[in-house]
């Protein structure tokens, strides 16, 4: 069975401060990580994905395949960060059903 | 094309009334996705179509639940018999092949 744990519901900081929100995932064959993002009133958005190797608004995310993590960073949060964060995967390739974990609510405070 | 498109987005319904609801992919999509969102939970995969094609149904997906694409474009999702437990946010989403999945606005269910 796959799985995505996201272990922590809130993280509050403070403009400036780093940022990493964590992600770790169990699952038996080769997977694709994700990051969708959700702000207030919008609709669920992708963030990034791990074969795009990208940082998007600042944030990066590396898998780690020996530690089953794909955690979110950013080294200086801005307050527009403030959202729900997803981690996800799917089968690598296949973009089929994507799992989620339950979500984080990142909070920056000015 | 603005994105994916649902429709209604709230419905509140007695339970054991049948709802159905409707999701529009960005238009060259050819894959279609349904998920289901209760409160406190990341979004739960439900189906997903290639083309009309149904190719995937999770266990979550009771025989009350039952899900369409027949002409490759446009998806309905029928609950029948609802319960208190199918109150949730129903999201679809829209992929072109195994490309990034864009999400609709989602419908909220309320039963009642």
């Amino acid at each position: 069975a796959q799985r995505v744990t996201q272990p922590e519901k809130l993280l509050s900081v403070f403009k400036g401060a780093p940022v990493e929100l964590k992600c770790n995932y169990s699952y038996s064959g080769s997977p694709e990580l994700f990051w969708y993002v959700q702000y207030s009133r919008q609709r669920l958005q992708l963030l990034l994905r791990h074969i795009s190797r990208e940082s998007i608004k600042g944030f990066t995310a590396d898998l780690n395949k020996g530690e089953t993590s794909f955690h979110l960073k950013k080294p200086f949060a801005q307050e527009e960060d403030s959202a729900m964060y997803y981690c996800a995967l799917s089968q690598a390739g296949a973009n089929s059903k994507l799992t989620f974990g339950k979500g984080i609510t990142l909070s920056v405070r000015p | 094309d603005t994105g994916v498109s649902q429709d209604p987005r709230h419905k509140i319904t007695k339970r054991g009334q049948n709802v159905t609801f409707r999701c529009d992919p960005i238009s060259e999509h050819n894959r279609l996705y349904w998920y289901r969102q209760t409160l406190g939970q990341g979004p739960e995969f439900l189906t997903y179509f290639q083309n009309e094609a149904q190719l995937e149904k999770s266990r979550l997906l009771s025989d009350r639940f039952s899900a369409e694409r027949p002409k490759g474009s446009f998806s309905t999702l029928e609950i029948q018999r609802t319960e208190q437990g199918d109150s949730a946010m129903y999201l679809c989403a829209s992929s072109l092949g195994v490309r990034e999945q864009f999400f609709g606005p989602g419908t909220r269910l309320t039963v009642l």
